[in-house]
């Protein structure tokens, strides 16, 4: 059974950068797959943030393209989002998740496996 | 960028159908994904690729799409369906409440 399991820290200050990481367990990442992060702020819908390529090939959503870092790690099993310049805006839950094929700028296949989902806060 | 739009809420009685559509420009020429997701918890992939469902599933979720608007329908609906429906194109759709009265 694959599982994602996302951490990090769950407060973040203004202007800094958050970083999180998702440690895959069931599936090896360098078999395949693209491996995303979506976010959903409280009471809000999910937005797609990102995702990899065991290659390392990287896709991001444009309107956040600019402040995001998506890496690989295939010795780990594991990936990770850098976001920078957070402001509160960027306060939501993240989740990793699993997905068939990405193009430069979304995800067409499905997201068939997810984490649990983490709690980030932006605040001083 | 495309845009899915979905009705906030839906509200269904116990055993009766739940209809939640998904609108969008031409969707009917794209592949849409259907996600559950309850209070607290990560999304559930329910129907993919218009209307295939996941293992595991039950088969009182289903899907069609065609011309501007894709539809997930919920058969006989339970209490334990109440939850937020996202559809699925790339980006994801506004999402709809669905509330078992």
């Amino acid at each position: 059974q694959v599982q994602l399991q996302e951490s990090g820290p769950g407060l973040v200050k203004p202007s800094e950068t958050l970083s999180l990481t998702c440690a895959v367990s069931g599936y090896s990442i360098s078999s395949g797959y693209y491996w995303g992060w979506i976010r959903q702020p409280p009471g809000k819908g999910l937005e797609w943030i990102g995702s990899i390529y065991h290659s390392g090939s990287t896709y991001y959503n444009p309107s956040l393209k600019s402040r995001v870092t998506i890496s690989v790690d295939t010795s780990k099993n594991q990936f990770s989002l850098k976001l920078s310049s957070v402001t509160a805006a960027d306060t939501a839950v993240y989740y990793c998740a699993r997905t068939g094929y990405c193009s430069s700028t979304s995800c067409h296949d499905p997201f068939d496996y997810w984490g649990q989902g983490t709690l980030v806060t932006v605040s001083s | 960028s495309y845009v899915l739009t979905q009705p906030p809420s839906v509200s269904v009685a116990p055993g009766q159908t739940a209809r939640i559509t998904c609108g969008g420009n031409n969707i009917g020429s794209k592949s849409v994904h259907w996600y559950q997701q309850k209070p607290g918890q990560a999304p559930v992939l329910v129907v993919y690729d218009d209307s295939d469902r996941p293992s595991g599933i039950p088969e009182r979720f289903s899907g069609s799409n065609s011309g501007n608007t894709a539809t997930l329908t919920i058969s006989r609906v339970e209490a334990g369906d109440e939850a937020d429906y996202y559809c699925q194109v790339g980006v994801f759709g506004t999402g709809t409440k669905v509330t078992v009265l």
